[in-house]
């Protein structure tokens, strides 16, 4: 059971390039999320989704897409990365139910030139 | 006022002090509460939940009070290896928020020798 998985762990980008970030998990949760986390402002949801086929957005969603085709994978995807975006980006999933938690993957750490 | 407010810290504290987080959030139809623990450049873990009765685990005590919007954790007998920042998180759990949690800046501990 490998709970909550990230890939890549680092990237560096370009200016204008895009990129696919990969989140998979392994404990049947309906609920997946993403976020970001930037020095002195916590961690922010970037997107999130209720069950496959559907996704919604969060506190902070411009400038990234999400898709979940799959109940264990929810994927972010940056279309023109910008240096803003340079941050550390966690996913998280959770089963249903009011008292439940979120399980948190190891990170990936991307850096935009 | 922000959802989740923390005290940034840092807490400088010897080997064996007892040390106190407070948190205080701002909409009164939060439903569940938790403290996470994050290392550095690690993913937040689920550090307890928090329950209005209180609870315990080992050195950890966490406490609620719904009045006060307020919610505490002490560590007894401090440990190196609770070098940590502890985010303080609240689960709204109403209407269309899905469950998401919305989290503090976080606290951060450092235990010293």
């Amino acid at each position: 059971n490998a709970g909550v998985t990230q890939t890549p762990k680092f990237r560096v980008l370009k200016t204008g390039q895009s990129m696919t970030l990969l989140c998979a998990q392994d404990m049947n949760h309906e609920y997946m999320y993403w976020y970001r986390q930037d020095p002195g402002m916590g961690l922010r949801l970037i997107h999130y989704s209720v069950g496959e086929g559907t996704t919604a957005k969060g506190e902070v969603p411009d400038g990234y897409n999400v898709s979940r085709l799959k109940k264990q994978n929810f994927l972010l995807g940056l279309e023109s990365a910008a240096p803003s975006q340079t941050s550390v980006y966690f996913c998280a999933s959770r089963p249903v139910g009011a008292q439940e938690t979120q399980y948190f993957g190891p990170g990936t750490r991307l850096l935009v030139l | 006022r922000k959802e989740v407010e923390q005290d940034p810290g840092p807490f400088n504290v010897p080997e064996g002090a007892t040390v106190a987080f407070n948190c205080t959030y701002s909409n009164s139809a939060s439903q569940s509460f938790f403290w996470y623990r994050q290392d550095c450049r690690k993913e937040p873990k689920l550090l307890m939940s928090v329950y209005s009765s209180g609870n315990e685990d080992g050195r950890f005590t966490a406490q609620l009070n719904r009045a006060s919007q307020y919610i505490s954790l002490l560590i007894r007998d401090s440990k190196l290896s609770d070098s940590a920042t502890y985010l303080c998180v609240v689960n709204l759990n109403y209407g269309g928020s899905q469950g998401n949690l919305i989290f503090g800046k976080g606290t951060k501990l450092s235990v010293k020798p």
